[in-house]
This record gives C-alpha cells, sequence and structure tokens, in this order.
C-alpha cells in the first residue's frame, strides 16, 4: 500500500480564521514533506519532516506551522492567511529524507482564502 | 535554482511517441520523474540516479547525461492514460541538499 492521505479535500476560511490539514500515511516511513502547488506550475516545498524531527523549512510564513505528532501523521496550522496562498497543499513521504527516495504524494487539500 | 523543461505542452495522437527534457545549470544527484493529472497528486514514475542506476515504470523510459546534467522521458506508443502534467523533480550535488526541485512542468495531451 503506498497511500497517503489528506483531510480534507477543499477547504475554504477567511483571512481571520484558524484551521489545520492533516497528512496520514501507514507506510512505516520516516519523512514526511509539506509542498504548496499554485495553478499550472509545479509543486514547491515548504517543509520537510525527518524522523518527526522538522529538517527544512523553506522561508515559509510564520501564518503556516507544522507539526508531526507521530511518525504516520503530519498536520499543517493555518492562521491569518492571505488570499494569495490560496492553492493546492500537497502532503508526500519517503522512507527516510535521501535524494534516492520516491516521494509518494496525497491528493491534495485544496485550500481558498477569502 | 528550478530545472527546464521543455517542451511546455505538446499533443499527440494515441500510438505516437514524445520525448520529453529536463536539464539544469547545476550538477545533479538523481533525476525524479513524476506524471501529474488534472486535480490529482503526481504520480511517481521514474528515478535516475549518478552512475546510470535507473528504475522504470509501465512502458515508459528515460536518460540521464550527468556530464549534460540532462535527463530526458521517453513515451512510445502512446496511450490516452499518458495524457497529463510530466515533472521533473532533480536533487543537486550540494553539501547535504537532498530536497527535490521541480521543473516548470510539460503538458501532454493524448489524442485518440
Amino acid at each position: 500500500d503506498t497511500e497517503v492521505t489528506q483531510t480534507p479535500k477543499h477547504l475554504v476560511m477567511g483571512m481571520t480564521n484558524k484551521k489545520s490539514l492533516k497528512c496520514e500515511q501507514h507506510m512505516g516511513h520516516r519523512a514526511m514533506y509539506w509542498y504548496k502547488q499554485k495553478a499550472k506550475k509545479p509543486p514547491e516545498l515548504m517543509f520537510v519532516y525527518s524522523y518527526e524531527k522538522l529538517s527544512i523549512n523553506e522561508s515559509v510564513p510564520s501564518r503556516f506551522s507544522p507539526e508531526c505528532p507521530n511518525s504516520s501523521l503530519l498536520n499543517l496550522h493555518l492562521h491569518a492567511l492571505q488570499p494569495e496562498d490560496s492553492a493546492l497543499y500537497l502532503c508526500a513521504s519517503s522512507q527516510i529524507y535521501r535524494s534516492t527516495d520516491t516521494q509518494y504524494f496525497g491528493p491534495g487539500t485544496r485550500l481558498t482564502v477569502l | 535554482q528550478q530545472p527546464v523543461q521543455s517542451p511546455q505542452a505538446v499533443i499527440l495522437r494515441e500510438g505516437e511517441d514524445a520525448v520529453i527534457n529536463c536539464s539544469s545549470s547545476k550538477a545533479l544527484y538523481s533525476v525524479h520523474w513524476y506524471r501529474q493529472k488534472h486535480g490529482e497528486a503526481p504520480v511517481f514514475l521514474m528515478i535516475l540516479l549518478k552512475g546510470g542506476e535507473q528504475k522504470g515504470h509501465e512502458k515508459i523510459s528515460a536518460s540521464f547525461n550527468e556530464k549534460k546534467q540532462q535527463s530526458s522521458l521517453y513515451l512510445t506508443a502512446s496511450q490516452l492514460s499518458y495524457s497529463g502534467t510530466y515533472f521533473c523533480g532533480t536533487v543537486f550535488q550540494t553539501g547535504s541538499a537532498r530536497q527535490l526541485t521541480f521543473g516548470s512542468g510539460t503538458q501532454l495531451t493524448v489524442l485518440p
């Protein structure tokens, strides 16, 4: 099973709201990723967790706050977002954080900020 | 630095062949190819490693020229199911860098 699940599928929020995106995998992977993808653009890396520790933060604004409660779960907490943050948010996982490892992507959460 | 993909878009008839190219200005350690259909997750196709090791998927093949820092994805006898946007993801040979940087994508449309 190479499935990464993400909830919710769609999310609409106002600029003052607080919401969370959830990602789950049961493949025993120890690296998990958050990507942001705008329409007709490639995915852009936001965060990398390796063995439940934050390894990479690609200069993401603090209104995005990642959390890795355990090796299977990854959350992205959202607060005071801007309309330009509207995008598809993809979660991915790989066996470990290594340049030769395949990343498996979830279906994404389509976020709209009003 | 984002790798450069070409062409940006290609339209084929079923059964025709296509080549998608990915080039980098920086030395590469590995190249990963993904296909993404509209509204869906990117799906892994293939990884090519420095040193020539190659892994494959379905009937699609690829090459990796380390000296030229280029990779090409070959789709032969294309099927309708091949339609989608193809991304190459590169890992650069810089220190301990391990993250993927995706190219801008190639939109492939296969018509009956």
